[in-house]
């Protein structure tokens, strides 16, 4: 059964920065297309950013434009997330989700709460 | 950029069916995948590609979309079946790529 499991979140001042990873198992990471949705306190999913199985192909959302950056090591069968002058909005639950298309988002992970506050 | 618009909430019996709409404009045209997110755990994928349903998912679970609506159609109501819904679709024609709808809470009475 495929796995994605989280990690890296925690309390960060806003301004400061933060690294998410994902990593995958039991299943050909390589060949997935992979992404990171967040869910607020109170408010429904949202969409971050996607990245290619290749790795060069990158969107992301307005909200987090030129703040985060995804990428990915297929040889370690891992996702990442840097994100930079976090903001207090930028609080959530963060999780990586994916599968052999764009779309839809097959498997996702538990996910890693981020909070952003001083 | 491309805007989906959910109820907020849905309230149905419990053995009677609940209908959740995703309105967006011309979404007929475009693929639509529902997801089910329980308290504290992950989204789950129920119906992709507007009527498709993943291995697992329960034929209760069933799909739809034309015009400017697409439905998810949950049959014969479980209390299990007690989740937030969204859809989503992917538009290639919009920066933002992948949206999603504001979500519904389902209620089972």
């Amino acid at each position: 059964e495929v796995q994605l499991v989280e990690s890296g979140g925690g309390l960060v001042q806003p301004g400061g920065s933060l690294r998410l990873s994902c990593a995958a198992s039991r299943f050909s990471f390589s060949s997935y297309e992979m992404n990171w949705v967040r869910r607020a306190p109170g408010k429904g999913l949202e969409w971050v950013s996607y990245i290619s199985s290749s790795g060069r192909t990158k969107f992301y959302a307005n909200s987090v434009k030129g703040r985060f950056t995804i990428s990915r090591d297929n040889a370690k069968s891992s996702l990442y997330l840097q994100m930079n002058s976090l903001r207090a909005e930028d609080t959530a639950i963060y999780y990586c989700a994916g599968g052999p298309k764009s779309y839809p988002f097959d498997y996702w992970g538990q996910g890693t709460l981020v909070t952003v506050s001083s | 950029s491309y805007v989906l618009t959910q109820p907020p909430s849905v309230s149905v019996a419990p053995g009677q069916t609940a209908r959740i709409t995703c309105g967006g404009n011309n979404i007929g045209s475009k693929s639509v995948h529902w997801y089910q997110q329980k308290p504290t755990q992950a989204p789950v994928l129920v119906v992709y590609d507007d009527s498709d349903r993943p291995s697992g998912i329960p034929e209760r679970f069933s799909g739809s979309n034309s015009g400017n609506t697409a439905t998810l159609t949950i049959s014969r109501v479980e209390a299990g079946d007690e989740a937030d819904y969204y859809c989503q679709v992917w538009d290639s024609t919009s920066d933002q790529h992948v949206v999603f709808g504001g979500g519904t809470e389902l209620t089972v009475l």
